[in-house]
């Protein structure tokens, strides 16, 4: 069974411009959720998607977005870009109903310059 | 609000030994614990997770205790080997309903040194 795979790996943007990131999940799983990692905030929960609406979010500005598709896959948009956009952003997928564990990808490591 | 803690920031332990990971939470609602092991750049990897129903949940060398009255689990990884080495986070959920499980918060992380 494929994990959870992140597109692209690493990113180099500037100041002010847009990036987006993609995510597909493990096939069968409903639940996308997007985190944030940062060597002064850890991991911070950005937003979960469910069967394409939003169903979670934490406490980012809305410069932060995302969108899931029917077949599960998300991608993550961040608009006008700033220095302190710059990290490590993991999608996790789940079944998405009850408790279970979350399964990472390996993360887009973005840097805005 | 940290609603999820990690007090220790590195643990060292000799291979073979055991080591214990400890995490505090304050938010009386969560309800799911996990535990993950990371390495820098990588996307955390799933331990052992536990419910609040439970007290103990065991996978072969790792164990996680949930003490609910303290608001506190732990970690043991026994016996200890040097591939073990990496952040290990603690997180947790809160049902709510059954729609808030795709929110974890995470704690701060340890970082675990085992030293062959």
């Amino acid at each position: 069974k494929a994990g959870v795979t992140q597109t692209p790996r690493y990113l180099i943007k500037t100041r002010g411009q847009q990036v987006t990131l993609s995510c597909s999940p493990i096939s069968g799983h409903r639940s996308v959720s997007w985190y944030q990692q940062t060597p002064g905030q850890g991991l911070q929960f950005l937003f979960e998607y469910f069967s394409e609406t939003q169903r979670n979010k934490g406490n980012f500005p809305g410069r932060f977005s995302g969108r899931q598709f029917s077949n599960s896959r998300s991608e993550m948009n961040v608009s006008t870009l700033e220095l302190g956009d710059s990290a490590l952003y993991l999608c996790a997928s789940s079944p998405g109903q009850g408790p279970s564990e979350a399964f990472f990808g390996q993360g887009t490591r973005l840097t805005v310059v | 609000d940290q609603q999820v803690k990690q007090n220790s920031p590195s643990l060292s332990v000799q291979e073979g030994r055991i080591s214990i990971l400890n995490c505090d939470y304050t938010n009386s609602m969560f309800d799911y614990f996990l535990w993950y092991k990371k390495y820098p750049a990588e996307g955390p990897t799933f331990l052992i997770s536990i419910s609040s129903i439970k007290d103990k949940n065991e996978d072969g060398r790792f164990t996680v205790f949930l003490n609910k009255s303290a608001k506190h689990l732990s970690l043991h990884i026994v016996p200890s080997q040097p591939g073990d080495s990496a952040v290990y986070f603690c997180a947790a959920s809160d049902g709510a309903g059954g729609t808030s499980y795709g929110k974890l918060t995470f704690g701060q992380g340890t970082i675990l040194t085992v030293h062959p």
